[in-house]
């Protein structure tokens, strides 16, 4: 069974500092992994998707790695800023269809 | 626009009573999906449909049910048998069952059970 791991849990760093996000799953055999962000009360907005044939990709000051023979995914913030204060989730597409979700990071940017 | 529609997005229900939450995507996608999500928690994967007239069970099928007559709908029933159903429920779709699409969610249905 796919089980999907947030390190940290909540996180917070002063405005303008890089972060980094860890996410590790137990089952390497996975079509894809996604980042998302979450608002509180809202639903889930996709950030990075990242094929299990990719090492990583980039989109503005987002940066996520793969690295799927060890089971693990980084998501780099750049610069961080206020705005970018929410929960972070990871979640992996096994080759069963199933998207298996971590449990989150809640990430504070301090002004 | 395209996008998956929820409704609706808030919900109160008496213990014993069923309630269907529904789901509309208008991105002919062929994948969908229920989640649970629990206060501070991540998703929990409810039931799952690949394709029309098929659907699989999630982590945390028991309780609910489903249905797939349509490509673009995707109802979730909340039975009387769920022992805890006041949660947040999010739907989302993906183009591509067996491959490697993006998955995008709705706006979500929150249900309060008194």
């Amino acid at each position: 069974k796919q089980e999907v791991t947030q390190i940290p849990a909540a996180l917070s760093v002063p405005e303008g500092e890089n972060l980094v996000l860890n996410c590790s799953f137990t089952d390497s055999a996975i079509y894809n992994l996604q980042w998302f962000r979450q608002d509180p009360g809202k639903g889930l907005t996709s950030l990075l998707l990242i094929q299990s044939s990719q090492r990583e990709q980039t989109s503005g000051r987002l940066n996520a790695s793969l690295d799927k023979s060890s089971g693990r995914s980084t998501l780099y913030i750049a610069a961080s800023q206020p705005g970018d204060s929410a929960t972070y989730l990871c979640a992996v597409r096994g080759r069963d269809d199933k998207i298996i979700f971590g449990k989150g990071t809640r990430l504070h940017i301090l002004p | 626009d395209g996008g998956i529609t929820q409704s609706p997005k808030y919900l109160f229900r008496k213990e014993g009573q069923n309630v269907t939450l529904s789901c509309e995507q208008n991105l002919n996608h062929d994948a969908m999906y229920w989640y649970r999500q629990d206060p501070g928690q991540g998703l929990r994967l409810i039931y799952y449909s690949q394709i029309v007239n098929d659907f699989q069970k999630g982590d945390i099928a028991e309780g609910y049910s489903v249905s797939r007559e349509k490509k673009e709908s995707f109802p979730l029933t909340v039975t009387s048998a769920q022992k805890n159903p006041t949660a947040f429920y999010l739907c989302a779709s993906s183009s591509h069952y067996g491959a490697s699409g993006e998955l995008f969610f709705g706006e979500g249905s929150r249900l309060t059970v008194l």
